[in-house]
């Protein structure tokens, strides 16, 4: 079974702090996410990487940055937190194979709180 | 501008019935739906994933139908147990060259023991 893993449940961070959220799957998927789920929202993707050192911005990638130095890894950087990034974070991530159509496989979220 | 819409909202059925979700998309050019499930506080689990030369897909007591002309795709889950309550999403891609996913907002669904 894949495996993707937010490194924190819960956060809670101060306005202007920066902020990493990691995520790490372990089926060597090409393809990683990072999205934020707000109600009435719905999921809107922040950034993708399709392989390692390879992003691209989705479709609300202000005041976000990324990292993707290993595989294995995707890092949400944000730079200078303020209150309205407070929501739930998804990390995904979905195997690359030419031809075929392959699922995302979703991590159990971070919930991040900025006072 | 693809969107996809789910409703209703929230549903509640009683234990044993046979029901039906719904999801809606704009432009019938898709590349592939998929069907997950959140439960409260969790990430997505991927339930179902349908090509777009698919007309439907069947995993134990769920089945995923796709009908892009009309941009309709139900989940059908039969024989409903308490442990089905959850919010079921449903993710259009929109084409091979794209890697993004719009996501309806899910409809919440509720099994009554």
């Amino acid at each position: 079974d894949v495996k993707v893993t937010q490194s924190s449940r819960y956060l809670v961070k101060r306005t202007g702090e920066k902020v990493f959220l990691e995520c790490v799957q372990d089926m060597d998927h090409e393809n990683m996410f990072w999205y934020r789920q707000d109600p009435g929202l719905g999921l809107r993707l922040i950034y993708f990487s399709y392989d390692v050192k390879m992003k691209e911005k989705g479709d609300i990638p202000e005041g976000y940055s990324v990292s993707r130095e290993k595989k294995e890894r995707f890092s949400l950087i944000l730079e200078s937190a303020s209150t309205n990034q407070t929501s739930m974070y998804l990390c995904a991530s979905r195997r690359l194979l030419l031809g075929t159509n392959q699922p995302q496989h979703f991590g159990d979220g971070t919930r991040l709180s900025i006072l | 501008k693809q969107e996809v819409t789910q409703i209703p909202a929230a549903l509640s059925v009683p234990e044993g019935e046979n029901l039906v979700l719904n999801c809606s998309f704009t432009d019938s050019a898709i590349y592939n739906l998929q069907w997950f499930r959140q439960d409260p506080g969790k990430g997505l689990t991927s339930l179902l994933l349908i090509q777009s030369s698919q007309r439907e897909q069947t995993s134990g007591r769920l089945n995923a139908s796709l009908d892009k002309s009309s941009g309709r795709s139900t989940l059908y889950i039969a024989a409903s147990q308490p442990g089905d309550s959850a919010t079921y999403l449903c993710a259009v891609r929109p084409s091979p060259g794209t890697y993004k996913y719009i996501f309806g907002t899910g409809t919440r669904l509720k099994v009554l023991a």
